[in-house]
């Protein structure tokens, strides 16, 4: 079965401090990983995603991640945070093999940002 | 702007009343999935739906919990006989899914609480 680990429940930083925000997955083949962010009272929406294209991957607001395979990992960066970052995110790794989409989501972390 | 619509946004109910809530997927996409979310499980897949069949509802407690797509337009999530324990944010999503990397498009969550 596939999973995520999310190291971290709870990650504070400064404003224009790095962000780095911890996932870890277990797949028994090549997986396919996202990160979707959620603000407070709404739904989530997608940051960015791994397909296999290539292992370093941009997505919206400044965020990348990077896919290693010899960690099994998909670590969730930005250089410099802005307060708006501060919401919670979820990394997620497609569910089943040959999947129809459905994801599997890791327990979450929450993103403080101080000014 | 196309986006999944959630009803109702927030319930308040007593136990063992019925409770219905309903998603709105985007126009053209064929897959729907429930989530439900709370602080101890992190977000949970009840149930997910293609071009409107169930393709697995096995994260659902079947003796309480039905899910249905009546036509392509609107999904619904049922729980009868409510209970505290059902306490929770419940999401739908939409997708148009060719394969297991589509993105997954959240609607703003319908919040229970049962008292």
């Amino acid at each position: 079965a596939q999973s995520v680990t999310q190291l971290g429940s709870h990650v504070s930083v400064s404003e224009g401090a790095l962000v780095l925000l911890r996932c870890n997955y277990s797949s028994s083949v090549p997986p396919y990983l996202f990160w979707y962010v959620q603000y407070p009272n709404q739904g989530l929406q997608l940051l960015l995603k791994y397909t296999s294209a290539a292992t370093l991957v941009k997505g919206i607001n400044g965020f990348e991640a990077e896919f290693k395979k010899s960690e099994t990992s998909f670590h969730l960066t930005k250089p410099s945070a802005h307060m708006s970052d501060a919401a919670e995110y979820f990394c997620a790794v497609n569910g089943w093999e040959g999947s129809q989409g459905n994801l599997i989501f890791g327990k979450g972390t929450k993103l403080s940002v101080k000014p | 702007d196309a986006r999944v619509t959630q009803t109702p946004r927030h319930k308040v109910t007593e136990m063992g009343q019925e409770v219905t809530m309903r998603c709105q997927p985007i126009l053209g996409h064929n897959t729907v999935f429930w989530y439900r979310q709370t602080m101890m499980q992190g977000l949970e897949l009840l149930a997910y739906f293609r071009n409107r069949a169930p393709l697995d509802d096995s994260g659902m407690p079947k003796d309480r919990f039905s899910a249905e797509m009546p036509d392509a337009t609107l999904a619904t999530l049922k729980i009868q006989p409510s209970e505290p324990r059902d306490s929770a944010v419940y999401f739908c999503a939409s997708a148009a899914l060719a394969g297991p990397t589509g993105e997954l498009f959240f609607g703003e969550g319908s919040r229970l609480t049962v008292l």
